[in-house]
């Protein structure tokens, strides 16, 4: 089975930062790439999907972008309601693996 | 607006059954895959089961296999998850999830419950 990893598993950044998240499979999964942002007491949310694609009524301070088997979500400007656990996860058949997650926290 | 409530959890001994439901509203649920995710702390999120629009194919993470079935009623719009002969490492919050595919083979996930929280313990 494919598997996904992420880095780094956690970090702290500065309100206006510039926030990057990497996600990488262990074999090649095309761009067949989510990623989802998950708050405490909540069901994960969809954010990008096929690696760069916004979903509808997601911030545009979020992007994301793949080189191979390496896919990246930034947040361009940091807010206060970013913090958050983010997940990659990989669609293109089972098993669906997600990444192990990285948490967002505010400095 | 469309909505996943997941419900049926609890407190069940090892060895032991329970059935989970998932109940769809605000969308034509017929039309859609669905999948079953678990999340536990040491082990983040876990895809468990997924289900085609009309029932049809079924597919399972491998641990789960032939103890749980993920079955659906689209005239009530609500999905299921049996899950029998439970373990400790069963224990997890469980979500139901939307897939974007009718035939959920390669569709993301677009909506997901709160989820319903299911302990195996003696």
């Amino acid at each position: 089975d494919i598997q996904m990893t992420q880095s780094p598993s956690s970090l702290s950044a500065s309100v206006g930062d510039r926030v990057t998240i990497t996600c990488r499979a262990s074999q090649g999964i095309s761009n067949y790439l989510a990623w989802y942002q998950q708050k405490p007491g909540e069901g994960p949310k969809l954010l990008i999907y096929s690696a760069s694609t916004l979903q509808s009524g997601v911030p545009s301070r979020f992007s994301g972008s793949e080189s191979g088997t390496d896919f990246t979500l930034t947040i361009s400007s940091l807010q206060p309601e970013d913090v958050a656990i983010y997940y990659c996860q990989k669609y293109n058949r089972g098993p669906f693996t997600f990444g192990p997650g990285t948490k967002v926290e505010i400095k | 607006q469309e909505h996943l409530v997941e419900s049926g959890g609890g407190v069940v001994q090892p060895g032991r059954s329970l059935r989970l439901s998932c109940g769809a509203s605000g969308f034509t649920f017929s039309s859609y895959g669905m999948h079953w995710v678990r999340q536990t702390p040491g082990k983040g999120l876990e895809w468990v089961a997924v289900l085609w629009y009309d029932g049809s194919h079924e597919n399972y993470t491998d641990s789960v296999k032939g103890r749980f079935t993920i079955s659906r009623d689209n005239s009530k719009n609500t999905l299921f998850l049996q899950m029998n002969s439970l373990r400790v490492e069963d224990t997890a919050l469980y979500y139901c999830a939307r897939s974007v595919a009718a035939r959920a083979n390669r569709g993301y996930f677009d909506l997901w419950g709160r989820g319903t929280l299911v302990t195996v313990s003696s």
